[in-house]
């Protein structure tokens, strides 16, 4: 079946300074790929879709210059997170989504910004 | 505009006996339909979806869910719960066709499952 690599599943880093989280289709090409966020005993929350070679379109409320999204090629999307602040220590998860298989999700990935 | 209603934030059954999860949703197109569980600290895993083919859909672990449009309505059932069920569950909808089709969550419901 189809399956996405999220990486890295846990990170710590200071406030202040950058997170990068990768999103990988190992055996399907992603026309789209959407990141969420979750917070502890609640649902997912729509941050951003993306598109392959083109500009991420953004849920309202959500910074996009604080949460760069790169999806350069079908099988690899990048989420970036600047200048953390604890406030942004989070799980948060990438899916794929093809227009067969549907959506797959990452495993996650646990910030935690100290 | 598609939302997601899932009815009972928490849900306890006891071992082997029936898992019955509601979700009904709004849609103003024809909906595709879908559950998914999520473990501790995990990514979210597919049970199954309806796309517009057979209103009784199957999945993996025993769970299966019916599709009545007539009750805006797509329960997810177990026959007889196992331990391991104890997870997250989030229903979602997203349109069936257009190009983005994000998916809509429910605000998911914990079952736990007593010995």
């Amino acid at each position: 079946g189809a399956v996405v690599s999220q990486h890295p599943s846990r990170v710590i880093c200071k406030s202040g300074t950058s997170v990068k989280i990768e999103c990988r289709s190992l055996d399907f090409q992603a026309t789209t790929m959407f990141w969420y966020r979750q917070f502890p005993k609640q649902s997912l929350m729509l941050m951003a879709t993306s598109n392959e070679g083109s500009k991420a379109t953004y849920e309202q409320g959500v910074e996009k210059d604080k949460f760069l999204i790169n999806h350069a090629s079908l099988t690899l999307s990048t989420l970036t997170v600047t200048s953390a602040h604890p406030e942004d220590s989070s799980f948060y998860i990438c899916s794929a989504r093809d227009w067969v298989l549907g959506y797959t999700f990452g495993s996650g990935t646990r910030l935690t910004v100290v | 505009a598609q939302s997601v209603t899932q009815l009972g934030s928490h849900v306890s059954v006891s071992e082997g006996a029936l898992v019955l999860l509601r979700c009904n949703y709004s849609s103003s197109v024809p909906p595709y339909l879908f559950w998914y569980v999520q473990y501790p600290n995990q990514g979210l895993q597919l049970l199954l979806k309806y796309t517009s083919a057979a209103t009784l859909v199957k999945g993996i672990n025993g769970f299966e869910a019916e599709f009545k449009k007539s009750e805006t309505s797509f329960h997810l059932t177990k026959p007889s719960a196992h331990m391991s069920d104890a997870a997250e569950y989030f229903c979602a909808v997203s349109e069936s066709a257009g190009n983005n089709r994000k998916l809509i969550w429910g605000l998911g419901t914990s079952l736990a499952v007593n010995p």
